[in-house]
């Protein structure tokens, strides 16, 4: 089974502040890799898809890349309504599947 | 507008079956690259991809709880089904239905319930 590691699990920030989170998958899973922002008693909310493309109507601040086994997802300019936990999520066809990383809580420094 | 809706038991005891429903709108569950699929998540863990069908009633379980899983459909409903066997305290969580839209390859989970909490205790 493919692992996906996130990290880091979790980190403190400041309105304004550039976010980076990885997510490191055991094996090349090409670019099947979305993320995910998690507010508490919600429901997972899709901003990234493929790696790096933006999901309709997600702010330009979010941007994610990377390919293979090393994967990116960064918040340019923290916002208030960010703070909040993100997950990286690997799928695919061959056979279906999906394998969420462990999560990146990020609140406030 | 797409929205799903989770129902079905809060509270189920140890062995018991649990069943749960995805009440959908907004689209078709027969339209080519659709489909719907079951996500849990433990409190203060990640989620977990638990099941999915699709437009053409392909069903798909992950492995570690493919023998206790059963997903199904009613398109004339809208709706998808759960059934999870022998519950255990572990399987505690909120469940989450969610769509899958399939464009080229491509897994889009572009819209999910809100969430069902499911406990197993005794």
């Amino acid at each position: 089974d493919i692992q996906m590691t996130q990290s880091p699990s979790s980190l403190s920030a400041s309105v304004g502040d550039r976010v980076t989170i990885t997510c490191q998958a055991s094996q090349d899973i090409v670019n099947y890799l979305n993320w995910y922002q998690q507010k508490p008693g919600k429901a997972p909310k899709l901003l990234i898809y493929d790696a790096s493309n933006l999901e309709t109507g997600v702010p330009l601040r979010f941007s994610g890349s990377g390919s293979g086994t090393h994967f990116t997802f960064t918040i340019s300019s923290l916002q208030p309504e960010d703070f909040a936990t993100y997950y990286c999520q690997h799928y695919d066809n061959l056979p279906p599947l999906c394998t969420f990383g462990q999560g990146t809580k990020v609140d406030v420094k | 507008q797409v929205t799903l809706r989770e129902s079905g038991p809060a509270l189920v005891k140890p062995t018991q079956t649990l069943t749960l429903t995805c009440t959908f709108s907004g689209f078709s569950l027969s339209a080519f690259g659709m489909c719907v699929t079951w996500i849990r998540q433990p409190p203060g863990k990640a989620p977990e991809w638990l099941a999915r069908i699709d437009w053409d009633d392909d069903k798909f379980y992950t492995s570690s709880l493919k023998t206790r899983l059963t997903i199904s459909k009613d398109t004339s409903k809208n709706q998808v089904a759960l059934t999870m066997t022998n519950m255990d305290p572990v399987d505690t969580g909120t469940y989450y239905c969610a769509r899958i839209r399939m464009v080229a390859g491509t897994q889009l989970f572009d819209f999910w319930g809100q969430g069902i909490l499911v406990t197993v205790s005794s």
